[in-house]
């Protein structure tokens, strides 16, 4: 049974171009949520993604944006890129009705913004 | 808003000793998580607690939570090399669909 799965694993991108980073869910799972983690620091929340919208939503611009798709995977898409995006992106899945013991996060999405 | 705070940030010790990590957060929870990362990877999940005086064990770590004090706590018995990691703890409601992560805290176990 596969896990949550990120792509790609790492990248690297020039301040301005756009990035869009891949996430399939855990099997079963049926809401993503996205993680952005800058070094040194706890990962923050930016949107969470059930039945292809947007349920709920951080601190974060609207350069940010995602999608779900109808087989529950899901893209997270960063406009106009800052050096300051620069950071692990990471995806956690989970199903709605479980027990909700555990979240699952992928091995993420390394972004470096030059 | 929820906030999650950690202390120590910062932690050197040697191995063979005991030490805490305390998550003190702001509002009411459903779900406390305490995660490890190791440098360059991804989060580990450690413990999942639901409710209040609930009690995990594995291997040298223990999770507990008391809810009334909003409080949790990781323990690490007989510190090996190891277990040099960050640890994070997280905590969920879920009427907000989303987890807040405290800074994390860096510990580093001394051969």
């Amino acid at each position: 049974d596969a896990g949550v799965t990120q792509s790609p694993t790492h990248l690297i991108k020039t301040r301005g171009q756009q990035v869009t980073l891949r996430c399939s869910p855990k099997s079963g799972h049926d809401t993503v949520s996205w993680y952005q983690q800058a070094l040194g620091q706890g990962p923050q929340f930016i949107f969470q993604y059930y039945e292809e919208e947007e349920r709920q939503r951080g601190n974060f611009p609207d350069r940010f944006s995602g999608h779900q798709f109808p087989n529950y995977s899901s893209e997270l898409n960063v406009n106009a890129l800052l050096l300051g995006d620069s950071a692990l992106y990471l995806c956690a899945s989970s199903g709605t009705g479980s027990s909700g013991n555990t979240i699952y996060f992928g091995e993420g999405s390394w972004l470096t913004v030059v | 808003e929820l906030k999650v705070e950690q202390n120590p940030l910062f932690l050197s010790m040697q191995e063979g000793k005991n030490y805490t990590i305390y998550c003190n957060y702001s509002t009411t929870s459903d779900r406390l998580y305490w995660y490890r990362q190791d440098p360059g990877k991804s989060l580990e999940s450690l413990f999942v607690l639901l409710s209040n005086g609930a009690v995990k064990q594995e291997g040298r770590l223990m999770a507990s939570l008391d809810t009334k004090a909003r409080l949790s706590t990781l323990h690490i018995t007989a510190a090996v090399h190891d277990l040099s990691a960050t640890y994070f703890c997280a905590v969920e409601r879920v009427r907000d669909d989303k987890i807040i992560f405290g800074k994390g805290t860096r510990l580093h176990i001394l051969p």
